[in-house]
Formats: C-alpha cells, sequence, structure tokens
C-alpha cells in the first residue's frame, strides 16, 4: 500500500525567509497530493493540492512541486510571517474511492 | 453551506461508558472519512464511508469501534466501553469523489 514520508518533522526559520517541507510517496498510481495546514486547536484546512498532470502550482506565496519519477512533492513558503506558524500535513491519492495517505506533519515555527 | 458539522464538540465519559461522535457531511458530500489525533500528533486515518457502505475501515480498532453513514442522517462513531487511552480529538471530514477533503470541528473526548 501507500506510505509517505514528510520532513522535517520540525523546522524553524526567521520570519521573512522561506521554508520548505517535502514528502516522498510509495505508489507511482497517486495522482492527488494536497497540503493541509492546522493551526493550534484548530481543524486542519487545505491550502493547496496538485494534480499529477502538473509539476508546479503557485497560490500568492505559497506553492507546490511534483516530480513524479522521483515519486516526491514539495511545499514551499516564502516571505514567512507569524500566522504561518501551524502544522503542515501533506497527503497523497490514488483515486476518488481511496483514503487519503497523511505524511506525520511538520511543525513550523516563526521566529520573529 | 454551512460546511461539516461534529457534535457535540467536547464529551467526557467515564471508562466502561459509551462514546457516540456524529458528523454531518456538507451539503451534496457522500464520503465521510473519521481520523484520530492525539495532542502534539498526527492524523490517524480510521474509517472512510460512502452512504450506508463501509469503504476501508483498516485503521480502526476490531473491538470496541464502529462506525455507520445511514441513509439518512449522520455518520456515527461509537466507542463502547471506553478507556483513557480513547482519550483525544476525533475529525470528520467530507468529500465529494476525487476532491479535497473538509473537516469539522472536531469532537475532543476526554475518558476520566
Amino acid at each position: 500500500g501507500e506510505n509517505v514520508e514528510q520532513h522535517p518533522s520540525t523546522l524553524s526559520v526567521q520570519e521573512g525567509d522561506s521554508a520548505v517541507i517535502k514528502c516522498t510517496y510509495s505508489d507511482s498510481a497517486s495522482n492527488y497530493f494536497p497540503w493541509y495546514k492546522q493551526e493550534l486547536g484548530k481543524r486542519p484546512q487545505l491550502i493547496i493540492d496538485i494534480r499529477s498532470n502538473v509539476g508546479e502550482k503557485k497560490d500568492q506565496r505559497i506553492a507546490v512541486t511534483l516530480n513524479k519519477t522521483a515519486k516526491h512533492f514539495s511545499l514551499h513558503i516564502t516571505e514567512t510571517q507569524p500566522e504561518d506558524s501551524a502544522v503542515y500535513f501533506c497527503a497523497a491519492q490514488k483515486g476518488s474511492n481511496y483514503q487519503l495517505i497523511w505524511g506525520a506533519g511538520t511543525k513550523l515555527i516563526i521566529k520573529p | 453551506n454551512a460546511g461539516v458539522m461534529q457534535n457535540p464538540r467536547h464529551l467526557v465519559r467515564r471508562r466502561g461508558q459509551e462514546a457516540r461522535l456524529r458528523c454531518s457531511p456538507m451539503k451534496g458530500h457522500s464520503h465521510v472519512y473519521w481520523y484520530r489525533q492525539l495532542p502534539e500528533e498526527g492524523l490517524k486515518f480510521m474509517v472512510y464511508l460512502q452512504k450506508e457502505n463501509i469503504i476501508d475501515e483498516s485503521g480502526m480498532p476490531k473491538e470496541r469501534f464502529s462506525a455507520e453513514f445511514p441513509k439518512e442522517g449522520p455518520s456515527i462513531l461509537r466507542i463502547q466501553q471506553v478507556v483513557r487511552g480513547d482519550s483525544a480529538a476525533y475529525f470528520c471530514a467530507s468529500s465529494e469523489g476525487y476532491n479535497e477533503q473538509f473537516f469539522g470541528p472536531g469532537t475532543r473526548l476526554t475518558v476520566l
């Protein structure tokens, strides 16, 4: 079955710098890759997603890149701000009748 | 659209009692997922249901836990004879097929 590994588990960056979180997946049939942000005490919320027919997607300060050959995808946050502090989860899915397989999460800390 | 609703938001039970957690998916969504999250930990998949069917229950303990998603009404996660180790946040998410999962606010279960 699918397995998703996420690194690092904790990431501390200076406010204004960039942050990169990486995930690898094992099943080459996976074709949907969302990223969720969970603030303390809140529910996870989708911030960006990518499908396997696209290599990169951007939305303002966040971007996701996908390398299907290497089976990894990454979240990039530029010009980090205090409100970016949260836990970020990546996930992979094969199709509509399959569950999302989740990474273990990355705690992002933005230092003032 | 009211979003995914869960109730109760907080539930306190004594050891040996039953806990019933309810989830109303977003309007038009027929896929429901239940997750468990311990403090400072990731999302652990429990069960995936479509209307009246359990699609994947591989993450749910075989004993004491059950889930249903009837034709009418909310999805129910039932935990019988609760133990202290069941204390956690339980999130429900819904989707329409091959799309974003929307999360509910979660139910915080405390077992005394």
